[in-house]
């Protein structure tokens, strides 16, 4: 099974800031016959369902704000948050769909400072 | 509008069975994989089990495999989690997500999830 880890397990930023969220797999997610990183990041509020945010490490789902950012390829990615807003607190997890089980990182908390 | 909502939670003994469901409507409910995906009080997700559109094909994580069975009607835009021999690790609450995308393959992201329904194995 692909393991996903991330880094840092929580972290604190003031409103407007930047928030950098990073993402691991156990082995690549990139898909070579059509050259996409099989990685989606979820942001997932208390109370409520997963929200997708990013897929394809990069590409943002309609309507999600364009302060969200995904990148990197491969075994490596990152979750940018630029300006963070009070709404943006929440757990953030990134997943990989390529290989069944379709394995979760542990998630990141984001706060506000 | 895409929705979905699950049913079937509640509380059962441990060695017990459950059988979840997932009402879903506002899409064409066979062109699109599906997937279990459940969050134990406090913890993160962890998907647990998916099939594709057509139902022909099946995926289960190894924390429920030859345990748990997903199985899907089209006809009833129904999905399905037969739950057995459950476990006090298997308490979590229980969400129906689809995949993206009309191609009916589960290799692709979540885009929609229901509110989720919440099973509690103890004695």
């Amino acid at each position: 099974d692909i393991v996903m880890t991330q880094s840092p397990d929580s972290l604190t930023v003031s409103l407007g800031e930047r928030a950098t969220i990073n993402c691991k797999s156990s082995q690549s997610v990139l898909y070579s016959s059509n050259n996409k990183n099989y990685l989606g990041w979820y942001q997932q509020k208390p109370g409520q369902p997963p929200k997708l945010l990013i897929y394809w490490a990069s590409t943002r789902e309609s309507g999600v704000p364009e302060r969200f950012a995904g990148s990197g390829s491969g075994t490596d990615f990152t979750l940018t948050i630029r300006s963070l807003q009070a709404e943006d607190v929440a757990v953030y997890y990134c997943q990989q769909y390529l290989y069944s089980p379709f394995t979760f990182g542990p998630g990141t908390k984001v706060d506000i400072e | 509008e895409v929705q979905l909502l699950e049913s079937g939670g509640g509380l059962v003994q441990p060695g017990g069975s459950l059988r979840l469901s997932c009402a879903a409507s506002g899409f064409t409910f066979s062109n699109y994989a599906m997937s279990w995906v459940r969050q134990a009080p406090g913890k993160g997700l962890e998907w647990v089990s998916g099939i594709s559109g057509s139902g022909g094909s099946t995926y289960y994580a190894d924390s429920v495999k030859g345990r748990f069975t997903i199985s899907r009607d089209n006809s009833k835009t129904t999905l399905y989690m037969q739950m057995n021999s459950l476990r006090a690790e298997d308490t979590a609450v229980y969400y129906c997500a689809r995949s993206q995308g009309s191609s009916g393959y589960i290799e692709l992201p979540v885009d929609y999830w229901g509110q989720g329904t919440l099973v509690t194995v103890s004695s």
